[in-house]
C-alpha cells in the first residue's frame, strides 16, 4: 500500500518568512496529492489540492510542486503570518477504484511574530 | 451551514461501555468516511460509505460497527470501549468514491468527536 513520509515533523519559522514543508509517497499510481491544514481543536480543512498532471499549482501565498519522478511533493507558503500556525499534513491517493487517501504524520508550524 | 457535523463534540465513558458518534453531510456528497487520529496526530481511514454501501473496511476490530441509514448521515458504534480506543474521530465526505482513472476527490472533514475511555 501507499506510505507517506513528512519532513521535518515540527518547523518554526520568524513571521514574514517563507515555510517549506516536503512529503514522499511509495506508490507511483498515486495521482491526488491535497494538503490539509488543522487547527487546534478542530477537523482539517483542504487547502491545496494538485493532481498529476501539473507540476505546480499556487493559490494566493501557498504553492504546491510535484515531482513524479522523484516521487515527492511540497508546500509552500511564503509571507507566513502568525494565523498560519498548524499542523499541516500532505496525503496521497491512488487512481484505483474506491482506493484511500493516505495522510503523512502531520508536520506542526508555528509562526513566531 | 456546517457542511459536515458531527455528534458528540465530546464523549467521555467508562471501560466496557457502548456508544455512538454520528454524523451528517448537507452538501449531496454521495461518499462518506471515518476516520481516527491518535494521540499524535496520525490520521487513519476506518471505513467508508458510498451511497450507504461499506466500501472502505481497514483492518478495524469487529467492536466498530458503522452504519449508514441515507448518503447524508453515517454513525459509528463502538461496542465493549477500550482505553486505545481513545482518540478523535472525524468524519469527512466527498462527491464521489476514488473513481478508476479519477482525479481524486477532495474530502471535507467535520470537527471531530473526542473521546476518552477511563
Amino acid at each position: 500500500g501507499e506510505n507517506v513520509e513528512q519532513h521535518p515533523s515540527t518547523l518554526s519559522v520568524q513571521e514574514g518568512d517563507s515555510a517549506v514543508i516536503k512529503c514522499t509517497y511509495s506508490d507511483s499510481a498515486s495521482n491526488y496529492f491535497p494538503w490539509y491544514k488543522q487547527e487546534l481543536g478542530k477537523g482539517p480543512q483542504l487547502i491545496i489540492d494538485i493532481r498529476s498532471n501539473v507540476g505546480e499549482k499556487k493559490d494566493q501565498r501557498i504553492a504546491v510542486t510535484l515531482n513524479k519522478t522523484a516521487k515527492h511533493f511540497s508546500l509552500h507558503i511564503t509571507e507566513t503570518q502568525p494565523e498560519d500556525s498548524a499542523v499541516y499534513f500532505c496525503a496521497a491517493q491512488n487512481t484505483g477504484a474506491n482506493s484511500k487517501l493516505t495522510f503523512g504524520k502531520g508536520i506542526t508550524l508555528s509562526v513566531r511574530p | 451551514d456546517t457542511a459536515v457535523s458531527q455528534t458528540p463534540k465530546y464523549l467521555v465513558t467508562q471501560m466496557g461501555n457502548d456508544k455512538s458518534i454520528k454524523c451528517e453531510q448537507n452538501l449531496g456528497h454521495d461518499t462518506m468516511y471515518w476516520y481516527k487520529q491518535d494521540s499524535k496526530k496520525f490520521l487513519k481511514i476506518m471505513f467508508s460509505y458510498n451511497n450507504k454501501e461499506l466500501i472502505i473496511n481497514e483492518t478495524v476490530p469487529n467492536r466498530f460497527s458503522p452504519k449508514s441509514p441515507d448518503k447524508a448521515h453515517l454513525n459509528l458504534h463502538i461496542n465493549s470501549l477500550e482505553l486505545g480506543d481513545s482518540a478523535v474521530y472525524f468524519c469527512a465526505s466527498s462527491q464521489l468514491p476514488s473513481l478508476a482513472g479519477g482525479p481524486g476527490e477532495t474530502q471535507y472533514f467535520g470537527p471531530g468527536t473526542r473521546l476518552l475511555v477511563l
